[in-house]
């Protein structure tokens, strides 16, 4: 157990609809990043926040939206899903700070959810 | 921006050999450098890393890597390879943006451990 937990591990859905993606973060890390994980894109991040505001944007599409919330844990929304959606989505923490020292500590990444548009 | 470089997509080693994997990044400072394994269907777990001091850092399942800065090279090694090391590892590389932490993960390379 990492002690970064992703809920739910595994999501079967339909083209068009909504999803929600959970994470609770490691104990006292403050920032969450979302990546996404797919065969023919590897390793994408999406978004990064610290203490519950955005700090960071990757390749998040327009769909896609995330937040923080003031108990740390971070939730992914997945909305018009299309087919190429399908893939794992992981959630990671860390303990930098505001100062950006302490990303040294490298990132904690939890188990993933893996996510099918059918 | 920084980027990670790994230029092997597929390795395959005979247990008990030993085994290096190749990282090259770019970066204008010394950069933060690690090392994650991921396991089939699992999230990545990091196995070492790299941010000042001796170049050459251990982690755990007995891996280690070395920083050469001449080089930009950050490569993971491990003396005797086992079967329970087949899986994928990416190197990654962090810089300061913004003030904050970016990380930026390699392509990965896929190790096949074969007996």
């Amino acid at each position: 157990d990492s002690g970064v937990t992703q809920t739910p591990k595994h999501l079967i859905t339909a083209t068009g609809q909504r999803v929600t993606l959970r994470c609770s973060p490691r104990s006292g890390d403050l920032s969450v990043y979302w990546y996404q994980q797919s065969l023919d894109q590897g390793l994408q991040f999406l978004i990064q926040y610290y203490n519950g505001e955005e700090r960071a944007k990757g390749n998040i599409l327009e769909r896609f939206s995330a937040q923080q919330f003031p108990d740390l844990h971070s939730e992914l929304n997945l909305s018009s899903l299309e087919l190429g959606d399908s893939a794992l989505y992981f959630c990671a923490s860390s303990a930098s700070t505001r100062t950006g020292k302490g990303g040294g500590y490298g990132y904690t990444f939890g188990s993933g959810t893996r996510l099918t548009v059918v | 921006a920084q980027s990670v470089t790994q230029p092997d997509i597929h390795i395959t080693v005979s247990e008990g050999a030993s085994l290096e994997l190749r990282c090259n990044y770019s970066y204008g400072a010394t950069p933060y450098l690690f090392w994650y394994v991921q396991s089939p269907g699992q999230g990545l777990q990091l196995l070492l890393k790299y941010f000042s001091g001796d170049t050459l850092v251990q982690g755990i399942k007995g891996f280690e890597a070395e920083f050469k800065r001449s080089q930009s090279s950050f490569n993971l090694r491990k003396p005797s390879v086992h079967w329970s090391d087949a899986a994928e590892y990416f190197c990654a590389v962090g810089a300061r943006s913004g003030g904050y932490q970016k990380v930026t993960f390699g392509t990965g390379t896929k190790l096949q451990v074969i007996p």
